[in-house]
């Protein structure tokens, strides 16, 4: 069974700087998708950005980058220049084959001003 | 284009009680998917339904059931609620026929059993 992990169950950014969010999970499939979807106080969940296993090329999204490392099983998210909009849970989710998601357990993010 | 609605937003019921969530999925998209978020357990997946079958299922017990009609509107019932039904449910939809689409998901009904 796949599993997803996020170890980091709380984060803080200073406002303008960049912080990593961690992932690792576990699968023995070749065929998934893996993805950074954000929650804000809202409680809408947003994509924020995801990742073919096929592509060796590390996703980006303007100030949102991934380091994707398929043989660690490791993918981490990069928010570069901060800014206090970002603040919210952020999880990272594994599709499978057979189009289940997996979800983490959530990484809260605080921007500090 | 419209995004995903769920209705109602917010709902309050007493143990033993059966409830029924409603989600309208984006226009064109024939997949909808419900998740059950706790703080305890995270985002758990339900089931998956793609034009009008289910198609996933995760790992609650039978009191869970969902359908969705032939305009990909979906429904979700809980029957007899037990206080540990209380949650967010999130429905998510994607077009569901291409490997490379992508789910999005709805504002959630926040449910609550007293």
């Amino acid at each position: 069974a796949q599993t997803v992990t996020q170890s980091q169950p709380e984060m803080s950014v200073q406002e303008a700087e960049t912080v990593t969010l961690s992932c690792t999970y576990d699968t023995s499939e070749s065929d998934y998708y893996l993805f950074w979807y954000k929650q804000p106080p809202s409680r809408q969940m947003i994509l924020v950005i995801r990742q073919e296993a096929y592509k060796q090329q590390n996703a980006t999204e303007n100030r949102f980058s991934v380091n994707f490392q398929k043989a660690a099983k490791s993918f981490s998210l990069k928010i570069s220049d901060s800014q206090l909009g970002d603040a919210a849970m952020y999880f990272c989710a594994y599709r499978s084959s057979t189009y289940k998601y997996i979800f983490g357990t959530g990484t809260r993010l605080k921007v500090l001003a | 284009k419209a995004g995903v609605t769920q209705t109602p937003r917010y709902l309050i019921k007493t143990r033993g009680q059966q409830v029924t969530l409603s989600c309208s999925p984006i226009s064109g998209h024939r997949s909808v998917s419900w998740y059950q978020q706790t703080p305890g357990q995270g985002l758990q997946f339900l089931f998956e339904y793609f034009s009008e079958t289910q198609r996933n299922k995760g790992n609650f017990p039978g009191r869970f059931s969902g359908r969705q009609f032939s305009n990909s509107r979906s429904e979700m019932n809980v029957s007899t609620l037990e206080l540990g039904d209380s949650a967010l449910y999130l429905c998510a939809s994607r077009l569901g026929g291409r490997a490379r689409d992508t789910q999005y998901f709805g504002p959630g009904t926040r449910l609550t059993v007293l």
